[in-house]
């Protein structure tokens, strides 16, 4: 079936370091979407990108979205210990069910 | 004014226990969902509920059932608790069941089976 493959699995960074989560599906994707969860917390929507080669921005956070609609990333520049947390991509095959991948948790070190 | 509220926060239960976890959500939503969280975050979806009708069902144990009275509500009952059922369960609601729909989660039910 199809899966949506995220990479790194954990990632530890010096406050200020840049960090990126990569996310790779099997099959076209009609969109994907990324949810942060804070510790303790639920994941909370941040973005959902639709186009091939569609990037969008929110303040430090990059999205990224695959020409080929199969893969996305999310790039944090200049992090934060307020971005400690897990990033999950998620994406439909066009088959009506959204995915997640397995997350990227991400410690950032003061 | 949450809007997507679920009880209780934590449950710890025996094995062989039956116990359930009440979702409702206030945001007009029509489609519900139940998501499983394991100890490695792996986020799992269990069932999705459109306007009260099932329309996913993963490959979930028999133990597990869920039940929407209306489509505010999606309540998940689970009977002969093991072992391996102690996780986070989240319920969750979008505003249809497309997958281009934002998914909003309630806060988590914590189930730790002893």
């Amino acid at each position: 079936g199809q899966q949506v493959m995220q990479i790194p699995q954990y990632q530890h960074v010096q406050e200020g370091e840049d960090f990126t989560t990569y996310c790779n599906s099997s099959t076209t994707l009609s969109n994907i979407q990324w949810y942060k969860q804070r510790p303790g917390g639920h994941p909370v929507f941040l973005i959902q990108l639709v186009k091939s080669g569609e990037v969008k921005k929110q303040k430090r956070l990059t999205f990224q979205f695959g020409e080929a609609k199969k893969n996305s990333s999310l790039h944090i520049t200049a992090t934060q210990t307020t971005d400690v947390g897990t990033y999950f991509c998620a994406g439909d095959n066009q088959g009506g069910k959204l995915i997640f991948g397995q997350g990227t948790e991400l410690s950032v070190k003061p | 004014d949450t809007a997507v509220s679920q009880t209780p926060k934590y449950l710890v239960t025996q094995m062989g226990n039956d116990k359930s976890i009440k979702c409702e959500q206030n945001l007009g939503h029509d489609t519900m969902y139940w998501y499983k969280q394991d100890s490695k975050k792996f986020l799992k979806i269990m069932f999705s509920y459109n306007n009260k009708e099932l329309i996913i069902n993963e490959t979930v144990p028999n133990r597990f059932s869920p039940k929407s009275p209306d489509k505010a509500h999606l309540n998940l009952h689970i009977n002969s608790l093991e072992l391996g059922d102690s996780a986070v369960y989240f319920c969750a609601s979008s505003r249809g069941p497309s997958s281009g729909n934002t998914i909003y989660f309630g806060e988590g039910s914590w189930l730790t089976v002893v």
